[in-house]
């Protein structure tokens, strides 16, 4: 069975870039027909879809985020990764890591990392 | 961007009952919608997909349904392992987009 696990800071200054790394067990980065992707989670609110990145590296973020997102896949260490600059305290939120499965471009999150928690304050 | 209006926001209801969730998109999206449950503090995990098709593992209690437009999640005969929080997820097309959560409670 795959499973993921988030790593990275907890604890962040706001105008600092946020690094996540996702780390898969039980599967393979490099599968074709899966995409890796990470969702947030403001505090006591609902999800929020950031954005997917390919074993290949193509990859697609929300518009708000775009600017300020890179995404990257590691084959050798099976890990996918989160980079986020100029962060601030809205970007305080639960990041998930994930698997998408599926008919591409129709994929839905099957996988889930527990999730890091990521509080932005000075 | 497909946005998902989901609703009730929130629902009480007892054990063995059943209920029904919703989720309406903003524009026709075939039947690639997804159900998640979240309990507190946990990932959310996947129910249902492809609109009606049973994840590997979830009990046959949990029922999707719809497509184009209209979406629904039926339980019936609520566990107490239910009472948690249900989202709906387009996977139609980017960006993914969640409806906004119904919380089930206990009544």
């Amino acid at each position: 069975q795959v499973q993921l696990q988030e790593s990275g800071p907890g604890l962040l200054k706001p105008s600092q870039t946020l690094a996540l790394t996702c780390t898969v067990s039980g599967g393979s980065v490099s599968s074709g027909g899966y995409y890796w992707s990470w969702i947030r989670q403001h505090p006591g609110k609902g999800l929020e879809w950031i954005g997917f990145i390919s074993y290949s590296g193509s990859n697609y973020s929300i518009a708000p985020l775009k600017s300020r997102v890179t995404m990257s896949v590691d084959k050798v260490k099976n890990q996918f990764s989160l980079k986020m600059t100029s962060v601030t305290a809205a970007d305080t939120a639960v990041y998930f890591c994930a698997r998408e499965n599926g008919y591409y471009p129709t994929t839905w999150v099957d996988y889930w990392g527990h999730g890091i928690v990521v509080t932005v304050s000075s | 961007d497909i946005q998902m209006t989901q609703s009730p926001s929130s629902l009480s209801a007892s054990v063995g009952d059943g209920v029904t969730i919703t989720c309406r998109a903003s524009q026709g999206i075939l039947n690639d919608v997804a159900w998640y449950q979240q309990t507190p503090g946990k990932a959310p995990k996947l129910l249902i997909y492809a609109g009606s098709s049973l994840q590997n593992g979830v009990p046959s209690r949990f029922r999707g349904s719809g497509s184009g437009t209209d979406f629904t999640l039926a339980i019936t005969s609520l566990q107490p392992e239910d009472f948690a929080i249900y989202y709906c997820l387009q996977h139609n097309s980017y960006p993914r987009t969640f409806g906004q959560g119904t919380r089930v409670e206990f009544k």
